[in-house]
């Protein structure tokens, strides 16, 4: 069944570590988004891509990176955790010209400690 | 870059009452899309407007864009405890479908039994 997943669905990690955020989607689209969300809240633009090698920063960029080196997969580094990164981060897809609309995974809710 | 303002921020009803959120920009918009978020959920696309004036409706729910292509409204009929939920507008930028979504702040409903 073509998706959209996110690992992991939840993560507590100490100030300083470096982390992962993992995304892949079966449904071959070629646009792959990272957005942070407080519970309930406003819809933050972090990270996007058009295609393979192709990356953008969003609204909130500086303090992450990402890359897209397969089709499928979109992975999203914090270098550094801090506390205030404590939050949900939802990946999501969308045809070339969305025309259906983005396709969200169901999120990484992190906690920084 | 496009500002996409969403009111009101919360809504509170009773079980059968009406409700109703609107999106409003200060461009003309390539078209507006509207999506569900369920309390602890990620949100879920379910409508594309495209044309000048055009009214979709599913069910309850009554979609509406403007004739200047510059306002949205999403209207729920008759609430149900189902409806509970973040509702978003996103739209692109007039004659654009590629670049990115710009997604409205939201509306959080309550439903009161």
């Amino acid at each position: 069944e073509a998706d959209i997943y996110q690992t992991p669905r939840y993560l507590v990690i100490g100030t300083g570590k470096k982390i992962t955020l993992e995304c892949s989607q079966t449904m071959g689209h070629d646009k792959m988004y990272w957005y942070q969300q407080d519970p309930g809240m406003e819809l933050h633009l972090i990270h996007y891509s058009y295609g393979v090698n192709s990356t953008e920063k969003g609204d909130l960029s500086s303090e992450s990176t990402v890359s897209r080196i397969r089709t499928e997969h979109f992975p999203l580094t914090l270098e550094s955790a801090r506390p205030s990164h404590t939050s949900q981060y939802l990946c999501a897809s969308s045809e070339l010209r969305t025309v259906g609309g983005y396709t969200f995974g169901s999120g990484t809710r992190l906690t920084v400690v | 870059g496009q500002q996409v303002m969403q009111i009101p921020q919360y809504q509170h009803v009773q079980e059968g009452e009406d409700f109703t959120t609107y999106c409003n920009s200060s461009t003309t918009l390539s078209n507006i899309q509207w999506y569900k978020q369920r309390p602890g959920g990620h949100p879920v696309f379910l409508i594309q407007l495209v044309k000048s004036g055009e009214v979709k409706k599913q069910k309850r729910l009554t979609f509406q864009f403007g004739e200047a292509k510059k306002n949205s409204s999403l209207h729920i009929t008759a609430t149900q405890t189902t409806d509970v939920g973040t509702y978003f507008c996103a739209a692109h930028d007039r004659g654009s479908t590629l670049g990115r979504l710009y997604f409205g702040r939201g509306t959080q409903l309550t439903v009161w039994p």
